[in-house]
């Protein structure tokens, strides 16, 4: 079974900084480009951002909220992607779920999801 | 970056088809064949219902379809079922590398 499990997750401050991890089970890690989306309570999904498989090149995109604060690194050997987010604010308060993206069906279709870790910011 | 245009609610009988619009611009939508379409119930992660406009993954009801016309794409829900009250929202591939979503759209059975 394709798994992605996200741990890290909890309370911190404002400007704080906190790492969120997912490690992969089921499936080939290193072929998949690996997205972290979040979704604010009671609130839709937004994606924040993907690193390309090393044979894409293993290069990051970001979305724009974030593109300054947050960075996405993975690690082939022990099938786990990160999510360093730093420079926190509240309106970061979220759900983050760690996911694949085109794995399976298709190009930029997250077809893989894990079951979220929560990201509280709060003084 | 804006989020795609989804209609907030959508409601329908069980039986009735539902259409779910999804609405974007030349530098998303419109401009590439990288739209998807997921299901959500609370509490749970979404699941990928349709990707690339119209093509079904393996285990996603045939009841669902998708289809896309200019900047517009749409999910129908055919012979609505309990089942299918959730969250579903849409996707697309920007033009500037991102992934963007609707703000989603919640299906009620009356």
């Amino acid at each position: 079974e394709m798994q992605l499990d996200e741990s890290g997750g909890g309370l911190v401050k404002p400007g704080e900084s906190l790492t969120i991890s997912c490690a992969a089970s089921g499936f080939t890690f290193t072929i998949a480009w690996l997205s972290w989306v979040r979704q604010a309570p009671g609130k839709g999904l937004e994606w924040v951002g993907r690193v390309r498989s090393k044979s894409h090149g293993g290069t990051p995109d970001y979305a724009a909220p974030v593109r300054d604060r947050f960075t996405i690194s993975r690690d082939d050997s022990k099938n786990t992607v990160y999510l360093h987010l730093n420079s926190l604010k509240t309106e970061d308060t979220a759900v983050y779920f760690c996911t694949a993206e085109g794995y399976g069906y298709g190009y930029h279709a997250v077809d893989i999801w894990g079951r979220g870790t929560m990201v509280t910011v709060s003084s | 970056q804006s989020a795609l245009t989804q209609p907030a609610s959508v409601s329908g009988s069980p039986g009735q088809s539902i259409t779910i619009s999804c609405t974007g611009t030349s530098s998303d939508v419109g401009g590439y064949e990288y739209v998807s379409w997921y299901q959500q119930h609370p509490g749970r992660a979404p699941k990928l219902i349709i990707y690339e406009v119209s093509n079904r993954p393996s285990g996603a009801s045939n009841r669902f379809s998708g289809s896309k016309s200019g900047n517009t794409a749409s999910l129908t829900i055919s012979g609505l079922q309990a089942e299918d009250e959730a969250n579903y929202y849409c996707s697309s591939y920007r033009s500037n590398s991102a992934l963007v979503f609707g703000g989603g759209t919640k299906v009620t059975l009356v």
